[in-house]
């Protein structure tokens, strides 16, 4: 079965905390991809990342980075130094060769930052 | 460049009347995709447009459910006796479609659909 499973529903810190976001799916594809959206209070999903499975390099983009273990399934998120603004809820989804196109998502995270 | 645009921003119908939801992709993408979110759920997939050809309309969830689209520009979504269960925000979403796999899909702001 390809499932995305976000098991954090709701993580809430104060500014300038580090937070790690987890995403593990399932496929039994060996070609796939892997993505990151963040959807703000407005509703628009904004694009993050995107990742397929032959390059588990991590990746830094600012205060953003992805950590992708095939060895776990996991595609974890963290934000360093998290901001009022990176308030969202983040969904992790999956593309795999089997399922064409489409993506399968996660049930997302919901991420309260404080001040 | 312009996003995907989607419209009505908000649709509020009657139980048994029929919607439509209109969706312009982004200039140049030939995929386009329809996707349902319910309230505190993630993205329930629905139909995959590449050009206007339908290969993937796996998520329609049930005959009321239709959808078209004029060469690779426009798209509409009609649902057909709205019933309650069918509230929800509808998301539509472009690609290039490379032919590949693993083209990243940018979505539009959704049409939020409310069924009295």
């Amino acid at each position: 079965a390809q499932k995305v499973t976000q098991a954090q529903t709701e993580i809430s810190v104060v500014e300038k905390e580090d937070v790690t976001l987890d995403c593990v799916y399932e496929t039994r594809d060996t070609t796939y991809y892997l993505f990151w959206y963040k959807q703000p209070p407005s509703g628009e999903l904004v694009f993050l990342i995107r990742r397929n499975s032959f390059d588990e390099q991590n990746e830094i983009s600012g205060r953003y980075s992805w950590n992708f273990q095939k060895s776990t399934s996991s595609f974890n998120f963290t934000i360093t130094a998290s901001q009022v603004v990176d308030s969202a809820v983040y969904f992790c989804a999956l593309m795999f060769t089997g399922g064409g196109n489409k993506l399968t998502f996660g049930t997302g995270t919901q991420l309260k930052v404080e001040l | 460049g312009a996003g995907v645009s989607q419209s009505p921003s908000n649709k509020v119908t009657e139980k048994g009347k029929d919607v439509e939801l209109r969706c312009d992709p982004i200039s140049g993408h030939t995929a386009l995709y329809w996707y349902r979110q319910r309230l505190g759920q993630g993205l329930e997939f629905l139909i995959y447009f590449q050009g206007n050809s339908a290969p993937d309309k796996s998520g329609l969830p049930s005959d009321r459910f239709s959808a078209e689209r004029t060469g690779e520009s426009v798209s509409t979504l009609t649902i057909q006796r709205t019933q309650q269960e069918d509230s929800a925000v509808y998301l539509c979403a472009s690609s290039l479609d490379s032919g590949g796999l693993g083209d990243t899909q940018y979505f539009g702001p959704g049409t939020r659909l409310t069924v009295l």
